[in-house]
Parts: C-alpha cells; structure tokens; sequence
C-alpha cells in the first residue's frame, strides 16, 4: 500500500542536541511538506519542497534544517537553535496541482 | 494573506446528536477548500473536499458547502458517533498563491459520548 512513513513515532533528546526526523513516502508525489503541531495552534508549515534538491521556508523555519536529495525522502533536522523543540511534527506529500495532501502518522518529539 | 478561522471547541455531544463545525476564509483567489481529521496519536487525513463555489463535499456522513457570500464552509454531521470523536481542521488552498499550500484552522476538538 503507498503512504507515507514517518520514524520514530516517539523521539526523546537532551536540549542542545541535533536531531533528525525520518519522512519516506511511497506515492511518486513531488511535493512535501513538514508541519508542526502544538496544541491549540493548528498545524505550521516548516519547510517545503517541491521537487527533488529544491525546498522553501515555511512560516517558522528559524531552527529546522531539511534536505531533499531523493523523491522518496524528506528528512527534517531539529537543531540545537530551535528554542522550543518539543511538539508533534508531521510530514505531507502531495500530488500534481490540487490535489489533497496525504500525511504520515508523526513523530512526538521531547526534548528535555 | 490567507487564513481559515474555526470555531473554538472542545465541542463534547451525545451520540446521535446534530454537529455543526463552523469554518470562514479570508482568501485572495478562488480557493479549494477541505475538512481534514484527525484521531488520537494519528496524523491528519482527508475527510471531505469542494473545489468551488456551491460545490458539496460528502463522506461518510458528513458534509459541508462551499458558500462563496458568506466565505464559509460549515461541518455537518447528522447524527454522531463514539467513533466521531477526533479534531477536524478546516483548510484552504489557494491556487493564485502559486504553490498550492494549505492554510489550516487551529482545530476543533469534538468528544462524543455514548
């Protein structure tokens, strides 16, 4: 079944450490996108791309870093300048034109 | 910009109960617009979606209409299940943005009760 994979589900770090999110996609989409979920705030776009070895900043990219070196793969790193890391992070593909997105499960990420 | 405004919950009914979500835009363009859910610890899926105006999105019991005067796009259900509960976001996507990004509302956290 295509879809899109996100790992680990649950991601704990020491403040001050780089971490990187795991986003692998099976649809043949070009675009996805990495969101980021607090409560009571909605979903925030990170980052972006379209298509392979290109991608944007979102709205509150300051502290993320991502790379597209494959279709398949999107991976997000959460650097030690992101001041308040710990949320729920969710990875989007999406088809040609208008087409919905679809997204992976997420991955709840602590850092202490 | 854009932006989608939903109606603050938690929103908690009795099963069988009517539901109403209520969701506005603010858009440049002629947006598409869509209700997304999502269940515990899951990510968001797609629950229903209407391209242009006075179009109606349908499934699995809900609905909403795309109603370009009142720049809104209601959440019904008739009659809720325990199996309803989740959050659903409202979003926009708008075309003359050029990239086909989505808006979302901040969510609505429904709770049904048997």
């Amino acid at each position: 079944d295509g879809g899109i994979t996100q790992s680990p589900k649950y991601l704990f770090r020491k403040e001050g450490q780089n971490v990187t999110l795991s986003c692998e996609q099976n649809l043949n989409h070009d675009a996805m996108y990495w969101y980021r979920q607090d409560p009571g705030q909605g979903l925030r776009l990170i980052y972006y791309s379209q298509i392979v070895n290109d991608f944007q900043k979102g709205d509150i990219a300051e502290g993320y870093s991502v790379s597209r070196e494959k279709k398949e793969s999107f991976p997000l790193t959460v650097t030690s300048a992101q001041k308040n890391p710990t949320a729920f992070y969710l990875c989007a593909s999406r088809g040609q034109g208008d087409s919905p997105l679809h997204f992976g499960n997420g991955t709840r990420l602590t850092v202490t | 910009g854009d932006s989608v405004t939903q109606m603050e919950g938690p929103v908690t009914l009795s099963e069988e109960a009517f539901l109403t979500i209520n969701c506005t835009y603010t858009a440049t363009g002629y947006p598409s617009l869509f209700w997304y859910v999502q269940y515990p610890g899951e990510g968001l899926q797609l629950l229903l979606k209407a391209t242009k105006a006075d179009d109606k999105g349908s499934n699995k019991g809900f609905e909403a209409t795309y109603r370009k005067e009142t720049t809104s796009f209601h959440l019904e259900k008739g009659s809720v299940q325990v199996s309803d509960s989740a959050v659903y976001f409202c979003a926009l996507s708008d075309q003359e943005a050029g990239s086909y990004q989505l808006t979302f509302g901040k969510g609505t956290k429904l709770s049904v009760i048997p």
